[in-house]
């Protein structure tokens, strides 16, 4: 599985956005990038995915690098129930099919 | 939707003793399921591969004979810990693949059992 890295914890303060990053610098040409988060005492949940360009849902943005090395999760206006440990995945269908392997994550804390 | 529903939520069981753990798809078909193993401050850590009617794939350094996994069916997953030791006191998680579902489908987990060995 190729390898990410992500900072240990981030901290942010409820309203403002927060812009989780990851390292990806071997990634493959047919790694998705995945993010999921869990809560405390809780599993995990899906909060976006993707390939080449940026991507918008509900949740968050993805935004990826050019050279797709890294990429940012953005949570456009954090709250205090986003207070949890996100997760950036590297997977590819061909080799992974559909499992998921957790590295350490980050640890996002948000202040009132 | 995409509900996956864990039983029980937490269990304590006497060393020797087996406990069995199970993972439903609530509103889904899930050919594939996944178990994890999750130890406090850690992250998740994949046990094994679990596809319905067929033997689940256990990752490096998992005893298959200890970790028994059936998937009978294509909504329930279950996973015997046999003769807990302290050791095995974790939370245990599952997660589940849409049956029909591309590679890059989210996968949907349960909340997790935590399990406590005395």
């Amino acid at each position: 599985d190729a390898k990410t890295t992500q900072p240990n914890s981030m901290e942010s303060n409820e309203e403002e956005p927060v812009h989780l990053p990851c390292n990806h610098s071997t990634i493959s040409g047919t790694d998705y990038i995945h993010w999921y988060r869990q809560l405390p005492s809780q599993g995990p949940e899906y909060v976006i995915h993707g390939l080449t360009s940026n991507v918008n849902n509900r949740m968050a943005s993805l935004a990826i690098a050019e050279d797709r090395k890294s990429s940012t999760l953005i949570l456009h206006r954090a709250t205090l129930r986003d207070a949890a440990v996100y997760y950036c995945i590297l997977r590819d269908p061909l080799t992974d099919g559909n499992k998921l392997v957790f590295g350490a994550g980050t640890i996002l804390r948000v202040k009132s | 939707g995409a509900v996956v529903s864990q039983h029980p939520s937490w269990v304590i069981c006497k060393s020797g003793t087996s406990v069995k753990i199970e993972c439903r798809s609530l509103d889904f078909q899930a050919t594939t399921m996944f178990w994890y193993r999750q130890f406090p401050k850690q992250s998740l850590m994949l046990m094994a591969t679990s596809n319905e009617g067929s033997k689940a794939t256990y990752e490096q350094g998992v005893e298959k004979d200890k970790f028994l996994i059936n998937h009978a069916s294509l909504t329930l997953s279950t996973l015997t810990v046999t003769s807990a030791h302290p050791e095995d006191s974790s939370f245990y998680i599952c997660s589940a693949s849409r049956a029909g579902g591309s590679y890059n489908s989210p996968l949907h987990f349960g909340n997790g059992t935590r399990l406590t060995v005395t």
